[in-house]
């Protein structure tokens, strides 16, 4: 489709495992999104990309935690040796230039992928 | 970012129109009115999002009030699937760095009924 999509859509893992998470934005969208949600709670921010730009990762709660961004597109958002309180959602956004599109652009969201950490 | 304040919950019989309203009165010039919602197990979903002007599309319109201090998300024909958390967020578009950091504050439950 042409959504943002997330895979896997959910994830199982014990503690201390490496989990990788993966996402793919709307074709032409530069910006791109990582935030997480547990149960209940709102948005936790977690990565912002826009373009060749340096990434802004003042979200990132631990240094377990890394993204990237391969030519522009796909992104994604590893833990390393996982803790329970990693468990949330992992939601990505994605959304166009403000330049090539205006001002105040809306981020559009995948599903998520569902993590719980054993 | 200014601070919105939406009820907590609302009903509606399905077919009825759905009117979400969004308090919004320490907004400034640069700041856009958005609207996205959440089913339960899915991501937010992008509804609309307007300056100043009442907008419309495919989801639903917007009413934004003269001095813009409040806004109403107008579902025309609400359906058993409109059953969500809508969100009414303020954010600035211009303003530099984490500007484009969403923050959903509680929302309003909005139950569709048959």
């Amino acid at each position: 489709g042409a959504g943002v999509s997330q895979s896997p859509s959910n994830k199982v893992t014990e503690k201390g495992k490496d989990v990788e998470l993966r996402c793919d934005p709307i074709s032409g969208h530069t910006a791109l999104y990582w935030y997480r949600q547990s149960l209940g709670q709102g948005l936790e921010f977690l990565i912002y990309f826009q373009g060749n730009s340096a990434p802004d990762k003042s979200g990132l709660p631990s240094d377990r935690f890394s993204a990237e961004r391969t030519g522009g597109s796909v992104s994604t958002l590893t833990i390393q040796r996982t803790q329970q309180e990693d468990s949330a959602v992992y939601l990505c956004a994605s959304s166009p230039h403000p330049l090539s599109q205006g001002a105040g652009q809306p981020q559009h969201f995948g599903d998520g992928t569902r993590l719980s950490i054993l | 970012d200014a601070k919105t304040t939406q009820p907590t919950s609302m009903d509606c019989a399905e077919g009825r129109a759905a009117n979400l309203p969004c308090n919004h009165s320490t907004i400034s010039g640069n700041e856009y009115v958005y609207w996205y919602r959440q089913i339960h197990s899915q991501g937010p979903q992008y509804i609309i999002h307007g300056l100043k002007n009442n907008e419309t599309n495919e989801m639903a319109s917007l009413i934004i009030t003269e001095d813009r201090k409040s806004s109403t998300l107008i579902l025309p024909h609400a359906t058993l699937r409109d059953t969500a958390v809508y969100y009414c967020i303020v954010r600035n578009a211009y303003s530099g760095a984490g500007s484009y950091q969403l923050t959903f504050g509680k929302g309003t439950k909005l139950s569709v009924i048959p």
